[in-house]
C-alpha cells in the first residue's frame, strides 16, 4: 500500500531563506507526483506536477525535483517570503489506483517570519 | 471564471441528521472527486466520478453517497450522521484526456462539517 510521508512536519524560517520540503513514498510506481499549497481555510492550490519520466519542475521560485528509484521528491523555495507561509502537501498517483486518485502526504507548514 | 463551487461553507448537524454537500464545475472536467480531511491528516479519498452516470467508491465511503446527473455537480449526501464524519469535505475536478492523469486537479474552498 503506498504511503506517502513529509518531512519536516513545520518549518519556521526567516524571511529571505532558501528552503528544501521533503516528501518520500513507498512504491515507486506512480503516474505522477503534485505538490499542493493550502493557506489556513481555504482548499489546496496546485503548484508543480512532475510526471513519472521527468526529473524536475520549476515555476518561479519554485523548483520541484523528483527521484522515482529512490522514492523521494523535494521542493525547493527560493529566497522565501512571508506570503509563502502555508501547508504544503505533496500526494502521488499510483498506477493500478482508483482512476486518478491522489495519495497525500500529511503536509509541512511552513511560517516564513518577516 | 468559478472553477470548483462548493456550498455550504460550514455546517452544524446532529447525530443522525441528514445533509447533502454541494459541489459544481464550470470548467466541463470528467473527473471529479471528493475527499476528506480530519485535523493533521493527508486527504482521504470517499468517492470519485469519470463521467456523468458513473461513480465509484474510494478508501472510505461507509456512510456517504454520491450521484453525478450532470457533468457539472457531483453531490454528496450523508444519511445518518455521525460524529467520526466531522471534518472538511473538500471537491476537485480535472479533465482527463486519453489515457493520462497528468493534469493538476483543481479544488474547491471545502466544506468545513460539525457532528454533535
Amino acid at each position: 500500500k503506498q504511503e506517502v510521508t513529509q518531512i519536516p512536519a513545520a518549518l519556521s524560517v526567516p524571511e529571505g531563506e532558501n528552503l528544501v520540503l521533503n516528501c518520500s513514498f513507498t512504491d515507486s510506481a506512480i503516474y505522477n507526483l503534485q505538490w499542493f499549497r493550502q493557506d489556513p481555510g481555504k482548499g489546496l492550490t496546485s503548484l508543480l506536477l512532475i510526471q513519472s519520466s521527468q526529473r524536475e519542475q520549476t515555476s518561479g521560485r519554485l523548483n520541484a525535483s523528483l527521484d522515482k528509484s529512490s522514492g523521494r521528491s523535494t521542493l525547493y523555495i527560493a529566497a522565501s517570503q512571508p506570503g509563502d507561509s502555508a501547508t504544503y502537501l505533496c500526494a502521488v498517483i499510483n498506477y493500478g489506483g482508483s482512476q486518478g486518485n491522489l495519495i497525500f502526504g500529511k503536509g509541512t507548514k511552513l511560517s516564513v517570519k518577516p | 471564471n468559478a472553477g470548483v463551487t462548493q456550498t455550504p461553507k460550514f455546517r452544524i448537524l446532529k447525530i443522525g441528521q441528514s445533509m447533502t454537500l454541494q459541489c459544481t464545475q464550470d470548467m466541463n472536467h470528467n473527473y471529479m472527486y471528493w475527499y476528506r480531511q480530519d485535523p493533521g491528516m493527508g486527504l482521504k479519498l470517499i468517492y470519485y466520478s469519470v463521467g456523468a452516470g458513473i461513480t465509484d467508491k474510494g478508501e472510505v465511503p461507509n456512510g456517504y453517497n454520491v450521484s453525478r446527473s450532470t457533468t457539472e455537480d457531483f453531490p454528496l449526501r450523508l444519511e445518518l450522521a455521525a460524529p467520526s464524519q466531522t471534518s472538511v469535505y473538500f471537491c476537485a475536478s480535472t479533465p482527463r484526456a486519453g489515457s493520462s492523469y497528468n493534469s493538476p486537479l483543481h479544488f474547491g474552498n471545502g466544506t468545513r462539517l460539525t457532528v454533535t
